[in-house]
Parts: C-alpha cells; sequence; structure tokens
C-alpha cells in the first residue's frame, strides 16, 4: 500500500527565514505533486517533478525529488505572509494518474 | 476558462437523504476523479474514470456510487448519507498520462454537512 507522509504538520515561520517541509514515499512512483490550499479554497498546482534530482523553483518556493531516497522536499527561502496556507505533497501512479496524499503542512508565516 | 465545475457548493443533508454531486470539464480530459477532504487531512481518492462507460474504485468508495455516460460529466451519488460522509468533496480531471508532466485540474469543491 502506497503512503505518503508529510513532516512537519504545522510550521509557524516568521517573516525573512528559510525552512524545509518533506515528504516521504513508501513506493516507486514516477511523479511527484506539489499544491497549496488556502482556507475554504481548491488546490493549486504548484510543481510537478518527474525524474530523480529534479529541481524546480518558483519564487520563493523550491521542490526537489530523491526517488532513490523516496523523498521530496519544498524549501521556502525568506519567507512572507502572503506564503500562509496548507501544502500537499501527492504522490501520482499508474496510467491513470490517480493521486495519494500527504496529511499537508500548515504554514503560518508571523510577521 | 470553465475548467473543473462543479455544483453545489454548499450543502446540508439530513441522515438517510441521498444527493448527487455534479461535476463537469470542458477541456475534453478523459480522466476524471471524485476525492474527499476531511478536516485537517489530506484529500482520498473515491472513484475515478478513464473515459465515459469506464469507472472504477479508489480508497474509499463505500457510500458511493458513480457514472460516467459523457466524457464532460462525471457525478457523485450518495446513498443514503450519514455523519460520517460530511466532508469536502473535489473533483478533478486530467489527460492521459504521457510521462512528461500532466497537470491534474482540480474543481471548487462542495462542502458539504450531513446531520
Amino acid at each position: 500500500e502506497l503512503k505518503v507522509e508529510q513532516n512537519p504538520l504545522f510550521l509557524s515561520m516568521q517573516e525573512g527565514k528559510n525552512y524545509t517541509i518533506y515528504c516521504n514515499y513508501s513506493t516507486t512512483s514516477d511523479r511527484l505533486y506539489w499544491y497549496r490550499q488556502d482556507p475554504g479554497k481548491s488546490l493549486e498546482s504548484l510543481f510537478v517533478l518527474l525524474s530523480n534530482g529534479a529541481v524546480k523553483q518558483e519564487g520563493r518556493l523550491m521542490a526537489s525529488l530523491d526517488t532513490k531516497a523516496r523523498l521530496s522536499t519544498l524549501h521556502i527561502t525568506a519567507a512572507v505572509h502572503d506564503l500562509s496556507a496548507t501544502y500537499f505533497c501527492a504522490v501520482g501512479w499508474g496510467a491513470t494518474n490517480k493521486l495519494i496524499f500527504g496529511t499537508g503542512t500548515l504554514l503560518a508565516v508571523q510577521p | 476558462n470553465a475548467g473543473v465545475t462543479q455544483t453545489p457548493k454548499f450543502r446540508i443533508l439530513k441522515i438517510g437523504q441521498s444527493m448527487t454531486l455534479q461535476c463537469a470539464q470542458d477541456m475534453n480530459h478523459n480522466y476524471m476523479y471524485w476525492y474527499r477532504q476531511d478536516p485537517g487531512m489530506g484529500l482520498k481518492l473515491i472513484y475515478y474514470s478513464v473515459g465515459a462507460g469506464i469507472t472504477d474504485k479508489g480508497e474509499v468508495p463505500n457510500g458511493y456510487n458513480v457514472s460516467r455516460s459523457t466524457t464532460e460529466d462525471f457525478p457523485l451519488r450518495l446513498e443514503l448519507a450519514a455523519p460520517s460522509q460530511t466532508s469536502v468533496y473535489f473533483c478533478a480531471s486530467s489527460q492521459l498520462w504521457t510521462g512528461s508532466g500532466n497537470t491534474i485540474y482540480f474543481g471548487e469543491g462542495s462542502w458539504l454537512t450531513v446531520v
């Protein structure tokens, strides 16, 4: 059974600081997604990582994938309040592209 | 730019009632999915479909039914609603996985409360 674990579950950080969210998964997969969800809203796609060593960056967010370790990270650089949200990783599998989600990381950036 | 459209956005049901959550996409995607999100949790797959007339169970299918008569529509039916079905329901769609990275598009969500 494929399991996806994220940590931490809750992260309170000050503006300007750096931090990393970790996503571990239990079975080999060829794709890893990162989503952002604001309260009461739908999911916004951030990154799709497809290969070992893949790194993608958008603004203050950078995601990486290590398929051998079954680990993805989402690194936040110089956090700002606008980044406050819940971040989910999800592992895709099969030709049908079903997703198994982590439990999410609630990020609160304090001024 | 409709994308994935879900209705209704909010609904309160009494225990034992039935209802259908509607989902439509205008991107000609073959694959459609229904997920549920319980408070403070990630999404779990209820059912999915790979094309008109073809559906299959996901992780948590009990208490739900689906049909796919057209490419565009993928309704989710709740029979005999129970409090455990109180959740936020998301419909999603995507193209066939090609290995080069497919965006999965999510609807705005449907908030369902069973009392």
